[in-house]
């Protein structure tokens, strides 16, 4: 079974902050992605990669940058947290376009 | 831009009722179809997907969706939901090539007993 890790289910943090969200995947994975969750807008797609050290824009990158150093780990940065920031961050990998994605249980994160 | 519209925000529906979840699509190249859920307090979990050939698809607990390509539609089907059933339904989709699934924005589904 796959097994998608985000390091944290909840968070708190302050205005300003920088915030590092961890993702990490053990089936060897090409593709990752960082979405955000909220009620009644449904998931919307922040940024993803192809693989290590690639990166893509998704529909709404902005306030957020990632990192993929290594091929199992796609880390979520929050430059400097805003309150409009606060949501539910969910991490996905998939091997392939033809394959589903595979969610993580999710880092709801509130930003005070 | 893809862009995905599930009709429905929130469905409450009696224990054997059955249940019909409208699912459209914007895209005018071949692609890839998906049905997740998400049970309260859990992680989206696969219910079923379409990839090509036979354009109704039987997915896990009893769910089935029909590809209309027509319609551009990928409606998602049960004969006969249970209490278990409750959750919110969302409905994806990918361009053929390596690209990132776009989610509609879901259906909130309660059964009552």
């Amino acid at each position: 079974d796959v097994k998608v890790t985000q390091s944290s289910r909840y968070l708190v943090k302050r205005t300003g902050e920088k915030v590092f969200l961890e993702c990490v995947q053990d089936m060897d994975h090409e593709n990752m992605f960082w979405y955000r969750q909220d009620p009644g807008l449904g998931l919307r797609l922040i940024y993803f990669s192809y693989d290590v050290k690639m990166k893509e824009k998704g529909d709404i990158p902005e306030g957020y940058s990632v990192s993929r150093e290594k091929k199992e780990r796609f880390s979520l940065i929050l430059e400097s947290a805003s309150t409009n920031q606060t949501s539910m961050y969910l991490c996905a990998s998939r091997t392939g376009s033809h394959q589903p994605q595979h969610f993580g249980d999710g880092t709801r994160l509130s930003i005070l | 831009a893809q862009s995905v519209s599930q009709h429905n925000h929130h469905v409450i529906l009696s224990e054997a009722a059955s249940l019909e979840l409208g699912c459209n699509y914007s895209y005018g190249g071949t692609v890839n179809l998906f049905w997740y859920v998400q049970y309260p307090g859990q992680h989206l979990q696969l219910l079923l997907k379409y990839f090509s050939g036979d354009p109704l698809v039987k997915g896990i607990k009893g769910f089935e969706a029909e590809f209309i390509k027509s319609k551009f539609s990928f409606n998602l089907r049960k004969p006969s939901v249970q209490w278990s059933d409750t959750a919110e339904y969302f409905c994806a989709v990918n361009a053929r090539g390596n690209t990132p699934l776009v989610f509609g924005k879901g259906t909130r589904l309660s059964v009552i007993a």
